[in-house]
């Protein structure tokens, strides 16, 4: 069955960096479009970013902009996500997911928790 | 970036009520539109998508309308698993943007 385990998040201060990496199996990984979504403590969704198949697009969220970088590999079935300059507003449950209809899947989330 | 205003924010209702929540966008998405049920605890799950169609395995008491700017969900009559929040989300543009929920409480 489709399985996305998310991985890499932890307790960090502001201003330093962080790599999520989210492992994927049960549908063909090299064909989907990857997003990050990503939820604070007690609020609402928020998307992050995406990236093409084939890695050769990327958008960002406004707020990320400039300091997070997605990436994947597609031989290892992995998408990453590379958090950097992190801030507290930055705290949240960290979900990967294709963001389709079919399959329509999230990962259980990885929390990052941005704190001095 | 394309602004999702969803309404209300929260309401109660009980078992057996129809509920409509709604979503406005701040620019043309077409029918772009899906919606998402999220319970404590739970990534979201996908109820709606192209603001009308039902996601396989979704209890018929789900419908979606609108087009353009304007859209609703409807729960004809709710049942006590539909206790949840609701968000919209946008797949017309990047950045892809989320209505900013609507929590189903029990009245």
């Amino acid at each position: 069955q489709v399985q996305l385990v998310e991985s890499g998040g932890g307790v960090v201060q502001p201003g330093r960096s962080l790599r999520l990496s989210c492992v994927v199996s049960g549908f063909t990984f090299r064909n989907y479009g990857m997003h990050w979504v990503r939820q604070a403590p007690g609020k609402g969704l928020d998307w992050v970013a995406v990236i093409w198949p084939d890695g050769n697009r990327k958008y960002y969220g406004d707020s990320v902009k400039g300091r997070f970088t997605i990436s994947r590999d597609n031989s290892r079935n992995t998408l990453f996500l590379q958090m950097n300059s992190l801030r507290v507003e930055d705290t949240a449950l960290y979900y990967c997911t294709p963001l389709t209809v079919t399959p329509d899947s999230w990962g259980q989330g990885t929390l990052v928790t941005v704190s001095s | 970036a394309i602004q999702m205003t969803q309404s209300p924010s929260s309401l109660s209702a009980s078992v057996g009520d129809r509920v409509t929540i709604t979503c406005r966008a701040s620019q043309d998405i077409r029918n772009d539109l899906g919606w998402y049920q999220q319970k404590p605890g739970k990534a979201p799950k996908l109820l709606i998508f192209a603001a009308s169609s039902l996601q396989g395995g979704v209890p018929s008491r789900f419908s979606g309308s609108g087009s353009g700017t304007d859209f609703t969900l409807t729960i004809s009559r709710l049942q006590p698993e539909d206790f949840a929040t609701y968000y919209c989300l946008q797949d017309n543009d990047y950045p892809r943007t989320f209505g900013q929920g609507t929590k189903v409480e029990i009245k």
